[in-house]
């Protein structure tokens, strides 16, 4: 199946502070998205993005489908951007099964 | 809309014993996902319905687990003589028909967290 890698695995950034979160995907995908996971453990959807950029406010992602990548910016960091991000595929042939990457975990200290 | 609803959010229970969980799914949603997720890991994934019917199945869903959608509504998932490595957030998830907006858009529940003693 289709294999999804996540770097860095675990990031500490200072409040106000950016980063760049990476996906690198094994296969060609029709579907792609990126996940936030509060520290309660809600997984909550920020991006669906299988090719091109998108952004909704401080956060936006980049997926280059042809170079089997994705990429999620995180702006001004808050404390509240703490938790865990996932990115999850579909790959081309995958029928509807979304794989996801074990994530990485990020801590905003104030 | 609710959201997609899970119960019991948790379940501690007997090595042995049986347990089942249950998903509401968003009601115009005809898509239906169950997945596990371990401390530390990524959710992994169960099985997946479009309406009643039962489409795929991971090799991880052992003939211990079963998983129905009578009616294409809610979902039910039972685990049979639980094991102590079946201790996981049970996580349900759904999403629209083709060709609607948001279609493959996955929306998860807050999960069931099952613990076996």
């Amino acid at each position: 199946g289709i294999q999804v890698e996540q770097s860095p695995p675990d990031l500490i950034l200072q409040e106000g502070a950016n980063s760049t979160l990476r996906c690198n995907f094994s296969d060609s995908v029709n579907n792609l998205q990126w996940f936030h996971q509060n520290p309660w453990g809600q997984l909550i959807n920020l991006f669906y993005i299988p090719s091109g950029t998108k952004q909704n406010g401080r956060l936006s992602a980049t997926t280059v489908a042809t170079e089997r990548y994705s990429l999620l910016y995180i702006s001004s960091s808050q404390t509240t951007d703490s938790g865990v991000y996932f990115c999850a595929v579909v790959s081309i042939g995958g029928y509807q099964k979304v794989t996801f990457g074990i994530g990485t975990k990020l801590q905003v200290i104030p | 809309d609710t959201g997609v609803s899970q119960n019991p959010r948790h379940k501690i229970t007997k090595r042995g014993q049986n347990v089942t969980f249950r998903c509401d799914p968003i009601s115009e949603h005809n898509r239906l996902y169950w997945y596990r997720q371990t401390l530390g890991q990524g959710p992994e994934f169960l099985t997946y319905f479009q309406n009643e019917a039962q489409l795929e199945k991971s090799r991880l869903l052992s003939d211990r687990f079963s998983a129905e959608r009578p009616k294409g509504s809610f979902s039910t998932l039972e685990i049979q003589r639980t094991e102590q490595g079946d201790s996981a957030m049970y996580l349900c998830a759904s999403s629209p028909r083709d060709r609607l907006i948001g279609a493959n858009v996955l929306t998860f529940g807050a999960g069931s967290r099952l613990t076996v003693l």
